[in-house]
């Protein structure tokens, strides 16, 4: 069973940084691109980044990049986002998601942990 | 970066009605849309891809169609568990991978 497990998510002050984590298990982890989505409370849902398998090509929104990092440790079968320069409308549940058929559509996702972005 | 438009941002149904949403793209996006379904609290569900394909596990009253930059999402008998927010989401090609804005489903 596919199961992928977020953590590290909390309060932080504008122009702080924060890293979560997502704990994936009952799959190849390494085979399959990996993702963060985002959902702003009482929003829609927002992609911010995308790491692909093995090598590692990494893909980020505009409305991210340069403040944040999408990272993987295969080894560990977890996948990071290192949020830096953190602003209000950061604030949103952090889901991780992957894409099992390697068509870029998430089919599992975690239960998302929430990163609260103020003073 | 492809726009993705849902109609109607809200809708308010009955148990046992066939509902139709809607999703626009802003160019030809080849069938490259998924659909979701998010329940207050929870994690969004896979329903389809490829615009039509169902996935596994998936009840058959749900269905998808359209081509090119039109597609539909259909309930056929709307079930009690089916009253949720519904969002498409395109992967055409590269990202980014951009998502409708959600419709509601309301009783």
């Amino acid at each position: 069973e596919v199961q992928l497990l977020e953590s590290g998510g909390g309060l932080v002050q504008p122009g702080g940084s924060l890293r979560v984590s997502c704990a994936a298990s009952g799959f190849i982890f390494s085979s399959y691109a990996m993702s963060w989505v985002r959902q702003a409370p009482g929003r829609g849902l927002e992609w911010v980044s995308t790491i692909s398998g093995s090598v590692g090509y990494t893909y980020y929104a505009d409305s991210v990049k340069g403040r944040f990092t999408i990272s993987r440790d295969n080894s560990k079968n977890t996948l990071y986002l290192q949020m830096n320069s953190l602003r209000a409308e950061d604030t949103a549940v952090y889901y991780c998601a992957t894409d099992t058929v390697g068509l870029q559509f998430f089919d599992y996702w975690g239960q998302g942990t929430l990163v609260t972005v103020s003073s | 970066d492809i726009q993705m438009t849902q109609s109607p941002s809200s809708l308010s149904a009955s148990v046992g009605d066939r509902v139709t949403i809607t999703c626009r793209a802003s160019q030809d996006i080849s069938n490259s849309l998924a659909w979701y379904q998010q329940k207050p609290g929870k994690a969004p569900k896979l329903l389809l891809y490829a615009a039509s394909r169902l996935q596994s596990g998936v009840p058959s009253r749900f269905s998808g169609g359209g081509s090119g930059t039109d597609y539909t999402l259909t309930i056929s008998s709307l079930q009690p568990e089916d009253f949720a927010t519904y969002y498409c989401q395109q992967y055409f090609i590269t990202p980014p991978y951009t998502f409708g804005q959600g419709t509601k489903l309301e009783i």
